[in-house]
């Protein structure tokens, strides 16, 4: 099973709002609304920011939310900050033999 | 407030076996809420999911590595393990333990643990 497809860096000015996609295939973003997104700082475990696509858990600013289309999973951030400069993963679940795959990863610059 | 926290040595030669254990502290270990996972991340690399077991002791494996997986859990000690056998240094990586409350739900996150494996 092959990593869902991100950009490999996405860079935005304070303030302003930036997307990243996840593209994968009817076998995984696309078949099911079972994918979730994290956000890695340097050095630090993930911490989740979206599940079932479009879901926010508590604690989470509402600058993050979810969407997806067809076989296109996106994660906005809005009033982009500082902050939010990381890596970002997106997880789907898929009907291949490894169940679950991850997406390549995007590097969040804040310029 | 969960706490999950990863221990195992650092170095594994190849060919032998990493064993890593996770220690969790601060919930409910029994609870059929969650499930217990692994994730690994090469240096400079990406995420790779690994398995998790359930509290029944079922697990789900990644397929390219269920060859020489084995995952259990000791709820005595509120601790879940991981052991993967004949080991390259493709599996040089960062190894998460984390509780999740579906497979890919994952709100809770060890610090993580460097295991490198060189001769």
């Amino acid at each position: 099973q092959s990593a869902l497809t991100q950009p490999a860096s996405v860079s935005g000015s304070p303030g302003q709002s930036i997307t990243i996609s996840c593209t994968g295939t009817n076998s995984d973003v696309g078949g099911y609304n079972y994918v979730s997104w994290y956000q890695q700082h340097p050095g630090k475990a993930p911490k989740l920011m979206i599940y079932e696509v479009t879901n926010r858990p508590s604690g989470v600013s509402n600058r993050f939310s979810g969407s997806k289309s067809g076989n296109k999973a996106s994660l906005t951030i809005s009033g982009l900050q500082a902050e939010d400069e990381a890596d970002y993963y997106c997880i789907s679940y898929t009907s291949s033999s490894t169940p679950y795959v991850f997406g390549t990863g995007t590097r969040v610059s804040v310029l | 407030q969960v706490q999950l926290q990863e221990s195992g040595p650092g170095l594994v030669k190849p060919s032998q076996t990493l064993s890593l254990t996770c220690t969790v502290s601060g919930g409910s270990f029994s609870s059929d809420k969650y499930y217990w996972s692994w994730i690994r991340q090469p240096p400079g690399k990406g995420l790779e999911w690994i398995g998790y077991i359930y509290y029944s002791g079922y697990t789900y494996y990644n397929a390219s590595l269920k060859s020489r997986l084995t995952m259990s859990l000791d709820t005595s000690k509120n601790q879940f393990s991981l052991k993967l056998s004949s080991v390259t240094a493709a599996d040089t990586a960062v190894y998460y333990c984390a509780r999740a409350s579906d497979p890919i739900t994952i709100e809770d996150w060890g610090q993580g643990t460097l295991v490198t494996v060189s001769s």
